[in-house]
């Protein structure tokens, strides 16, 4: 069973850094790519970032809201995917979800979520 | 800014059919946004409904269906029960590994 389970959230003052985790089992970690998507609280969605498979070079793209800010990686003898957060504001505020592509490829057609994980809180005090 | 608009929200009758649809404010959605689908419960990760614009992923009822309905996608849920009264998402795929999501449409069945 595919199981993705993300850490690392906590209540942190604007201007931090902060790094999440997200431990997957169940799969062969390094073939595929992992995204990370937020929900501010009682709001919608919203992609942050995307890895590719680290045999395709862990190619990585952000939303614009991050860019600069935000940095995501795999360690793939770990199994874990993170996401290294800096400079921290209120909008930052949200449940962040892993998130796997069916795929180690970032291409159209196999840009959709097969799995998620159940999320981790980050709370930026402002 | 790429901005993807979807209704806030909808209301269908039990055993009634609802079409959710999903706007792109650069120009008309295409199969070669490959739009996916994403349905979810208060509290709860998202569970993924339909990808490339029609298939439905593992378990999700032949009642959901996929499409492109003019210049959106849509989201069609046929004989509508009670227990589809979820957020449902959209996510197009807009080039250069970026993916935006829909604003969400709640759906209330009553």
């Amino acid at each position: 069973e595919v199981q993705l389970l993300e850490s690392g959230g906590t209540l942190i003052q604007s201007g931090g850094s902060l790094r999440l985790s997200c431990a997957a089992s169940g799969f062969t970690f390094r073939d595929y790519s992992f995204n990370w998507v937020r929900q501010p609280p009682g709001k919608g969605l919203e992609w942050v970032s995307v890895i590719s498979g680290s045999d395709l070079g862990s190619v990585t793209y952000y939303a614009d809201s991050v860019k600069g800010r935000f940095t995501i990686s795999r360690d793939d003898s770990r199994d874990t995917l993170y996401l290294h957060m800096k400079s921290l504001s209120a909008a930052d505020t949200a449940v962040y979800y892993c998130a796997k592509f069916p795929s180690p490829r970032i291409r159209g057609d196999l840009n959709w979520f097969d799995s998620w994980g159940q999320g981790t809180l980050v709370t930026v005090s402002s | 800014q790429t901005v993807v608009t979807q209704e806030p929200s909808f209301s269908v009758s039990p055993g009634g059919t609802v079409t959710l649809t999903c706007a792109l404010n650069s120009g008309s959605v295409s199969t070669a946004n490959y739009p996916s689908w994403y349905q979810q419960a208060p509290g709860q990760p998202p569970r993924t409904l339909i990808y490339n614009t029609n298939i439905r992923s593992s378990g999700v009822p032949d009642r959901f269906s996929g499409s492109i309905l003019g210049d959106r996608a849509a989201l069609t849920i046929t004989g509508a029960q009670a227990d589809d009264e979820f957020d449902y998402y959209c996510v197009l795929y807009i080039g250069r590994g970026i993916s935006v999501f829909g604003g969400g449409t709640t759906v209330t069945v009553l």
